[in-house]
């Protein structure tokens, strides 16, 4: 069955740097990934969604990447801010109305 | 503003004792779930409305039950808690089809004793 794996490890970068998370799914080729947000004690919060047939999307700060020859999605927060500092979530979606999630990675940006 | 809510935010309850967790949306939108969420795990999907369609997860205990009396309101009943479903229970909304983004609400805490 698909598995989204994120690293467990903590993120730790400079205020003004670029933060990068990965995402990798295990089996079949999702159809799309979104990107979520969630702080502690909050439900998560959608920052990006992108299609199997595009390679990059962007928003902002944030950019993600969609490799579907090494069953990866790279995120990208550039210049980052402290308030940044959160758990990033990805999910994978594909023909029915059902996510399936990563554990997260928490990114702390440090000032 | 259209949103996700969810009550109570906090609730505990004894172990066996059953307790109702409510969700309601202004949102319009045909899909609603329910997911459990223990600390530093990913969001675990227990079921979800198409409308009125229940769709339950194959691993989801039978001690979760759910109900939908109308588009907006959903409602998450445990019958009979364990001190394991000490979790957070995420409600979320979407309009359906694919490619399309999951509204969340804030969260109910149970912690179960």
């Amino acid at each position: 069955s698909q598995k989204i794996e994120q690293n467990s490890e903590a993120l730790n970068i400079q205020e003004g740097k670029t933060a990068t998370l990965t995402c990798n799914y295990t089996n079949y080729s999702p159809a799309y990934l979104q990107w979520y947000r969630q702080d502690p004690g909050r439900g998560p919060v959608f920052l990006l969604l992108i299609r199997e047939n595009e390679k990059e999307k962007r928003k902002e700060r944030l950019k993600v990447t969609f490799d579907t020859t090494l069953k990866q999605s790279l995120f990208h927060v550039t210049a980052s801010q402290p308030a940044d500092s959160a758990t990033y979530l990805c999910a994978e979606g594909g023909a029915t109305n059902k996510l399936i999630f990563g554990t997260g990675t928490l990114l702390a940006v440090q000032p | 503003d259209a949103m996700v809510i969810q009550n109570p935010r906090y609730q505990v309850t004894q172990f066996g004792k059953p307790v109702t967790l409510s969700c309601s949306q202004t949102l319009n939108h045909n899909v609603m779930y329910w997911y459990q969420q223990k600390s530093s795990q990913a969001p675990k999907l227990l079921f979800h409305y198409y409308d009125k369609d229940f769709n339950n997860e194959a691993d989801t205990p039978d001690n979760f039950q759910s109900r939908r009396p109308n588009t907006s309101f959903c409602f998450l009943d445990i019958r009979s808690p364990g001190l394991g479903d000490t979790a957070m229970y995420l409600c979320a909304t979407s309009p359906g089809g694919r490619f399309n983004e999951q509204f969340f609400g804030p969260g109910t805490r149970l912690t179960v004793l």
